[in-house]
């Protein structure tokens, strides 16, 4: 089956970090265009970070500097490496697949993330 | 980095037509032809409606109709059906190879 499953997340205080992974199965994470999007609680949904194939990577003007999204090709996952987080951080964190027409077509399970102040 | 605009909220009755408009800038929706439409149910992950401002996946109802003028990309919901309530949201492509989502409508068929 063609699917991503997440993994990570949970409560964290403010200034902390947190690393959420996602696993791909039935395609290459390292040949498609892999994304974050996040949706803070009773809000919409807010891109925050993709990883191109070429390894270029691009970020939310709210989390540049804080966030990384890596690949491990050998393990065929995606991660978002989240520090310095703040309470309005606080959202269910997606990890979603690009096609080449530049539509998500795949998307993970959602993992909630909750920074306390 | 602005999210595309959506109405809050719109409504019809079962069999009504509901339009729903997403306007963004030159800078996106004015430029690609690179425009998709969710549709997401509560604790759920969303679900592909509309990609390329008007093509529709296959398993997706052909009531569901998308176009484009300029920076306003419109997606129309022909017979309204209790099951198509829900939060719809608009994505498109941008001139910084980065993706933006609309604000989010809410959908209630009355």
């Amino acid at each position: 089956d063609v699917q991503l499953v997440q993994s990570g997340g949970g409560l964290v205080q403010r200034g902390g970090s947190l690393r959420l992974s996602c696993a791909a199965s039935g395609f290459n994470v390292s040949n498609n265009y892999m994304n974050w999007v996040r949706q803070a609680p009773g809000k919409g949904l807010e891109w925050v970070s993709v990883i191109y194939t070429d390894a270029v990577t691009h970020y939310a003007d709210s989390v540049k500097g804080r966030f990384t999204s890596s690949r491990d090709n050998s393990k065929n996952t995606l991660d978002l490496q989240m520090t310095s987080l703040r309470p309005d951080d606080t959202a269910v964190y997606y990890c979603a697949r690009v096609t080449r027409q530049y539509y998500f077509d795949l998307w993970g399970q959602g993992i909630l993330v909750s920074v306390s102040s | 980095q602005s999210a595309l605009t959506q109405p809050p909220s719109v409504s019809g009755s079962p069999g009504q037509s509901v339009t729903i408009s997403c306007t963004g800038s030159t800078s996106d929706i004015g430029s690609y032809y690179r425009v998709s439409w969710y549709q997401q149910s509560p604790g759920t992950a969303p679900k592909l409606m509309i990609y390329e401002v008007s093509s529709r996946p296959s398993g997706v109802p052909g009531r569901f109709s998308g176009s484009k003028s300029g920076n306003t990309a419109s997606l129309t919901i022909s017979g309204l059906q209790a099951e198509d309530e829900a939060d719809y949201y608009c994505s498109s492509y941008t001139s910084s190879s980065t993706y933006v989502f609309g604000t989010g409508t809410k959908v209630t068929v009355l």
